[in-house]
């Protein structure tokens, strides 16, 4: 069974721009959930989806956004990007009504 | 709010010894606590959880215990091997599935 997987691996952009990542859930689980993990630091939660609905964001401003597609992938849209959302962008999965939260490999995303 | 405090932030331990990690949380209504492993530059992998219902879950050489009324946590690694060095993090849930992560616990195995 395939794990979690994210694209794309790495992500350079420059202050202002946009970036889109995305994310494939494991097989069966319609759960989305996305994490910053900025360098050296721990997981902070950005946004949950279920059943192609936005149920929960964390403590981050609008401009960062995502969308749950009917295949139950996922995107995280970052608008007006600054330095300090220079991170790993983190992407889990679970079952419906599951607790349990598996990881993808994360997109490294650098902005200068 | 929702917080989770994880301690020591760092860990040494001679190889074959016992390690142990310590997290508390803030919100009594948690009822999920899971432990990731974060191998430099790969992703978290859960290595154990337990939930509310339950005071000791063991897997092997790990295991994690639950004090409900003191709302801490912990994680037990025995008969520790260099492959144990990593980064482990604790998390609670505070409804809705959301975890809330601990700072991580840097574990170096000494051989």
């Amino acid at each position: 069974e395939a794990g979690v997987t994210q694209s794309p691996t790495h992500l350079i952009k420059t202050r202002g721009q946009q970036a889109t990542l995305r994310c494939s859930p494991i097989s069966g689980h319609t759960s989305v959930y996305w994490y910053q993990q900025a360098l050296g630091l721990g997981l902070q939660f950005l946004l949950w989806y279920d059943e192609g609905e936005e149920r929960n964001r964390g403590n981050f401003p609008p401009r960062f956004s995502g969308r749950q597609f009917p295949n139950y992938s996922s995107e995280l849209n970052v608008n007006a990007l600054e330095l300090e959302d220079s991170a790993l962008y983190l992407c889990a999965s679970s079952l419906s009504g599951q607790a349990a939260q598996y990881f993808g490999p994360g997109t490294r995303l650098l902005v200068l | 709010g929702e917080n989770v405090e994880q301690h020591p932030s760092t860990l040494s331990v001679q190889e074959g010894d016992s390690a142990v990690i310590k997290c508390t949380y803030s919100d009594s209504a948690s009822n999920y606590f899971p432990w990731y492993k974060q191998e430099l530059g790969k992703r978290p992998q859960l290595i154990i959880d337990i939930r509310s219902n339950v005071g000791e879950k063991k897997d092997q050489r790990i295991a994690v215990t639950l004090n409900k009324t003191a709302k801490h946590f912990s994680l037990h690694i025995t008969e520790t091997q260099p492959e144990d060095s990593a980064v482990y993090f604790c998390a609670a849930n505070f409804g809705n599935e959301k975890l809330t992560f601990g700072t991580g616990t840097r574990l170096t195995i000494i051989p």
